[in-house]
């Protein structure tokens, strides 16, 4: 079993609707979390950090459930710009800093 | 966007021969990194650095090595290139320390050929 795991998609997302997905991860002592959003052919893209039970930013909303060791990812109103690969990464705060990254859930939003 | 770069941006090379990749920073960060990227497998850790001089391995450091001379600059290198490492190699850096900052920030990336 992969340490993060993302369902790889895609979500194709009519223009204006709400889309959801998650990132569920093994390791329980991992303590910060992020997503990335990476366009393709590009680098990724800090989105959003997670450090307490969740996060807000314009449409997009994370919740993190570490009871059941899943974050979630929330797109309100999506836009045709929003099209991407959405990475989630996690933290355990140890030495060097080191992220572990999920595969990516790749995002559609169509007119 | 964060001062990262990463040279060069595109490089085609032949089997057995070494290569060098450039990660450049210009924040003053302490934590610098070299990921590759390849589909199926997405981000894996080459190695990564904690300071000067200071370097440790990741997930996938066979057939690399790096280099840390100066806080600005971090250098990956295939000692001799095989088909294998293929791939997009991003670049990162990290804040960390006291702040407990873990967030890392990408360069634009390097796309490797070994042919």
């Amino acid at each position: 079993r992969k340490e993060v795991e993302q369902d790889p998609g895609p979500f194709n997302v009519p223009e204006g609707a709400t889309v959801a997905f998650n990132c569920t991860y093994s390791n329980s002592a991992s303590q910060s979390f992020f997503w990335y959003r990476q366009d393709c052919r590009k680098e990724p893209k800090l989105l959003m950090s997670v450090y307490s039970s969740g996060n807000e930013d314009g449409r997009f909303t994370a919740q993190l459930n570490r009871a059941s060791q899943y974050i979630s990812l929330l797109i309100r109103d999506s836009k045709l710009s929003d099209s991407a690969t959405y990475l989630c990464a996690m933290s355990e705060g140890t030495a060097g800093n080191k992220l572990t990254f999920g595969g990516g859930t790749r995002v559609l939003v169509k007119p | 966007d964060a001062g990262i770069t990463q040279s060069p941006r595109h490089k085609v090379t032949e089997t057995g021969t070494p290569v060098t990749l450039r990660c450049h920073q210009t924040e003053n960060h302490r934590y610098m990194y070299w990921y590759r990227q390849d589909p199926g497998h997405g981000l894996r850790l080459i190695h990564y650095s904690y300071g000067v001089k200071d370097t440790d391995k990741g997930e996938v450091s066979d057939g690399y090595s790096v280099s840390r001379s100066k806080t600005e600059d971090f250098l990956l290198t295939l000692e001799s290139a095989t088909s294998s490492q293929t791939s997009v190699y991003f670049c990162a850096i990290s804040e960390g320390g006291l702040a407990g900052r873990y967030e890392q920030y990408f360069g634009p990336g390097t796309r490797l050929t070994v042919t």
